[in-house]
């Protein structure tokens, strides 16, 4: 089966950086994502990572780890819009290629 | 490029009635996703289709959910009779093919059931 864990909520002040953790437990491996879902509306693709280090695009970044089933996103200079709902998904080879889905984490940015 | 098309927007409807989601993916892709986003929790897959084809269905409660894409381009999710835990957002989502790794999601529609 599929575990993915990630915080529910967490609070910045505008202009600082926040990162948000997620873990995952799965059968395969074939490649972590970060989507973006502000409230009421679709989710949106941030970043994917397959190979460990880091992905740089703009303000923000991902990590990961595959030994360790970890992986982060980090939010640089925030801005209030960028608070969100934050979606961990993990795509799993011996699941058909699924992408299965952490519960998010909430963002709020502070002035 | 238009994006993945989803209707209506929101349908409130009581419980034992049923209800019908349509969506549009984005042209040229041929791997179709349902959703099911209950308030507070990720997408949970319901059924995916490869053009017209089930790829996999195994989350679907198939005794009052079934889904359609009988051309291989827009599909339907209808549910039928509802009930009170259906109240989610059902969202549509494409590729381009099986292990494309970027899924565009439609907008969604929000059910709640009364």
């Amino acid at each position: 089966g599929q575990n993915i864990d990630q915080p529910t909520e967490m609070t910045a002040t505008e202009g600082a950086i926040v990162q948000i953790n997620c873990t995952y437990q799965t059968s395969g491996f074939n490649g972590l994502f970060w989507y973006q879902q502000h409230a009421g509306e679709a989710p949106t693709f941030l970043s994917y990572n397959v190979l460990d280090g880091l992905e740089e695009k703009g303000r923000f970044s991902s990590f990961l780890s595959r030994s360790k089933g970890y992986s982060y996103l980090l939010l640089k200079e925030l801005q209030m819009k960028d608070s969100a709902s934050y979606l961990c998904a993990v795509r799993d080879p011996s699941n058909d290629y699924k992408l299965s889905f952490g519960a998010g984490t909430t963002v709020t940015v502070r002035a | 490029e238009a994006g993945v098309a989803q209707s209506p927007r929101y349908k409130i409807i009581e419980k034992r009635q049923s209800v019908a989601f349509w969506c549009n993916p984005i042209s040229g892709h041929a791997t179709l996703y349902w959703y099911q986003q209950i308030l507070g929790q990720g997408p949970k897959l319901l059924i995916q289709f490869q053009n017209n084809g089930v790829v996999d269905d195994s989350q679907l409660p198939k005794d009052r959910f079934s889904a359609e894409r009988l051309k291989g381009v827009d599909s339907t999710l209808k549910i039928q009779p509802a009930k009170l835990e259906d109240s989610a957002v059902y969202l549509c989502a494409s590729t381009l093919g099986l292990v494309t790794y970027e899924q565009y999601f439609g907008p969604g529609t929000r059910l709640t059931v009364t």
